[in-house]
């Protein structure tokens, strides 16, 4: 069973446009939730996580999350797109038993 | 530099060939994961290890493929006999708490010609 689903897997702002990510979870319990980012031929660098402190989290680079446990989701967005975030992005999840399952990812496009 | 070492950085092999990478995790993490990325795809969870125990390893994709650590330390993963489609990304993590993120190197790209 998927863990975790990136609807979209291309995503095309312009410059200074918000930033709409969308990953939904499958979990029967509230799940370690994580964003990535990986730029071409490099590994993954963490953006931001979900523990159960806030549901509002903040990461690097001006990106937030918000989780929303009555959806399952754990939404990425940033308020104004900067050419520098053009990249792949991934959820996330890690449950019991330690192993992180990745999304398909989404690639962001951002138009000058 | 104090993160997930990977070495080498690039493979190229010829098919039939046995190939093996290296990854150094941050010195005090005792968690360690190996994933495999295709191109468009998200990273697929190949094993783990928990110090020198490997926890999970039935994602490994078949039997020519291994990985150990046998100190606890560094971790190696060898394909053995490669093919075309072992062409991938390998990627190797390493984490400390339950609650904590992963934290990745720079990946191994191999391509069998």
């Amino acid at each position: 069973a998927q863990s975790v689903t990136q609807l979209g897997s291309h995503v095309s702002v312009s410059e200074g446009a918000l930033v709409l990510l969308r990953c939904n979870y499958s979990s029967s319990v509230p799940p370690y939730l994580f964003w990535y980012v990986q730029y071409p031929n490099q590994g993954l660098q963490l953006l931001l996580k979900y523990t159960s402190a806030a549901t509002l989290v903040k990461g690097i680079n001006g990106f937030e999350a918000e989780f929303k446990k009555s959806e399952t989701s754990f939404h990425l967005t940033k308020p104004s797109a900067h050419m520098s975030d053009a990249a792949e992005y991934f959820c996330a999840v890690r449950k019991t038993g330690n192993q992180f399952y990745f999304g398909t990812g989404t690639s962001l496009t951002v138009i000058p | 530099d104090t993160g997930v070492s990977q070495n080498p950085r690039h493979k190229i092999t010829k098919r039939g060939q046995n190939v093996t990478f290296r990854c150094d995790p941050i010195s005090e993490h005792n968690r360690l994961y190996w994933y495999r990325q295709t191109l468009g795809q998200g990273p697929e969870f190949l094993t783990y290890f928990q110090n020198e125990a490997q926890l999970e390893k039935s994602r490994l994709l078949s039997d020519r493929f291994s990985a150990e650590r046998p100190k606890g330390s560094f971790s190696t993963l060898e394909i053995q006999r490669t093919e075309q489609g072992d062409s991938a990304m390998y990627l190797c993590a390493s984490s400390s708490l339950p609650d904590a993120e992963a934290f990745f190197g720079q990946g191994t790209r191999l391509t069998v010609v």
